[in-house]
């Protein structure tokens, strides 16, 4: 498998401008979690999805963010309008439904993709 | 309060040190429990499982004392390669919370 597939690696755009990030699961994973990490506040989760329905949306900084997953193989998270403060790098991961490790609990490993870096300016 | 602490270094050791690092986690309903691995502009990945007993992978030994509350990583005979940031995970319900990572660069 080649992972998680995410799209593009890097955008830079325009205030106001939409922009939208995609994202290719590893097949036969049951959860897709988007995530923004910055310098100042690490690995934020803002959205994931069990079986393509989003579960909790909490992370979620406002509504110009929405995400969707329309089947098993893809999802998209969308801002717009684009602010600067909404530069980050963007990580997409799936999991594992399998436990990995630890009778009983099912640790499910996550697994990342190689980011998208948006800059906003 | 966050759900995940910790310090973020940087720790700067020579080849061969030995050298930990702790986190700490505010939930006392949290599950599961992680060290990831992340390389300079890349994505991070799992370094290891942290089991209650404590467990060892090579040169790799993780902690949890869930009294307390905190995890640690404990990294011997350090090499070159193992410069990179450290970031302690705990899973609550389906949930993941990261902490903001330890920067480790091990010097010739």
């Amino acid at each position: 498998d080649a992972g998680v597939i995410q799209s593009p690696r890097h955008e830079v755009t325009e205030m106001g401008q939409e922009v939208t990030l995609r994202c290719k699961p590893i097949s036969g994973h049951d959860y897709l979690f988007w995530y923004r990490q910055t310098m100042m506040r690490g690995l934020e989760l803002l959205i994931y999805f069990n079986n393509n329905v989003p579960i909790d949306d909490s992370g979620m900084p406002e509504d110009r963010f929405s995400a969707k997953m329309p089947n098993a193989s893809f999802s998209t998270l969308k801002i717009q309008p684009s602010e600067p403060r909404d530069s980050a790098v963007y990580f997409c991961a799936s999991r594992d439904p399998a436990p990995t490790g630890g009778a009983g609990i099912g640790y499910n490993e996550q697994f990342f993709g190689p980011g998208t870096r948006l800059t906003v300016l | 309060r966050k759900e995940v602490e910790q310090d973020p270094g940087p720790f700067n050791v020579p080849e061969g040190a030995t050298v930990a690092f702790n986190c700490t986690y505010s939930n006392s309903a949290s599950q599961s429990f992680f060290w990831y691995r992340q390389d300079c502009r890349k994505e991070p990945k799992l370094l290891m499982s942290v089991y209650s007993s404590g467990n060892e992978d090579g040169r790799f030994t993780a902690q949890l004392n869930r009294a307390s509350q905190y995890i640690s990583l404990l990294i011997r005979d350090s090499k070159l390669s193992d410069s990179a940031t450290y970031l302690c995970v705990v899973k609550v319900g389906n949930q993941f919370y990261f902490g903001t990572g330890t920067s480790l660069t091990v010097i010739p």
